[in-house]
């Protein structure tokens, strides 16, 4: 149980382009999800919380008018990397949870590379 | 700043040898703790979490972890190691102020050789 799936697992796109990854929690519904990036030998760094129905909360130094997401399902977040350019390059990964006392559940991630 | 240290980057070791990950955050209040595996291809998966009660949780696949306290320290541990144990081991802290939100460490790369 607790599956979470995130599409697509890779993307390879020109620079300028806007790419976007869905993240389904496929057996349980996600009241939060969270967004990762990880960089190469590092740790995953959250880039947002995204509750059903509810704008996301940001961290700090992470560019909102960049990364859209949008949570409107319980089983449904989206990341859109607008107009992505190299530098965005990189592992995003999703979690979904049930409650706050609940662990969170991880998609398998997507390989962005921007050229 | 809240942080979550892992001692070491990377352990190589072989098959049935003992392993121990060190894993120490920084904060005063209440935490919940996760360990999360990440094997070669996959996604991440959690191998065990303490809330409360008995410091001393067990996970799956023979691994356990301890939390004291005192030390701010929620280390994992395994007696005996399988190759199939080679993967990213991640320590996470969820404190009681950061709305469910964890921050991990920079995880650990094991190898075991057969």
């Amino acid at each position: 149980g607790a599956v979470v799936s995130q599409h697509p697992s890779r993307v390879i796109c020109k620079s300028g382009t806007s790419v976007k990854i869905e993240c389904r929690s496929l057996d349980f519904q996600a009241t939060t999800m969270f967004w990762y990036r990880q960089f190469p030998k590092q740790s995953l760094m959250l880039m947002a919380t995204s509750n059903e129905g509810s704008k996301a909360t940001y961290e700090q130094g992470v560019e909102k008018d960049k990364f859209l997401i949008n949570h409107a399902s319980l089983t449904l977040s989206t990341l859109t990397v607008t107009s992505a350019h190299p530098e965005d390059s990189s592992f995003y990964i999703c979690s979904a949870r049930k409650t706050v006392n609940q662990p969170q559940h991880f998609g398998d991630g997507t390989r962005l590379s921007i050229l | 700043a809240q942080s979550v240290s892992q001692h070491n980057h990377h352990v190589i070791l072989s098959e049935a040898a003992s392993l121990e990950l060190g894993c120490n955050y920084s904060y005063g209040g209440t935490v919940n703790l996760f360990w999360y595996v990440q094997y070669p291809g996959q996604h991440l998966q959690l191998l065990l979490k303490y809330f409360s009660g008995d410091p001393l949780v067990k996970g799956i696949k023979g691994f356990e972890a301890e939390f004291i306290k005192s030390k701010f320290s929620f280390n994992l541990r395994k007696p005996s190691v399988q190759w199939s144990d080679t993967a990213e081991y991640f320590c996470a802290v969820m404190t009681t102020d950061s709305w469910g939100k964890l921050q991990f460490g920079a995880g650990t790369q094991v190898v075991v050789t057969p």
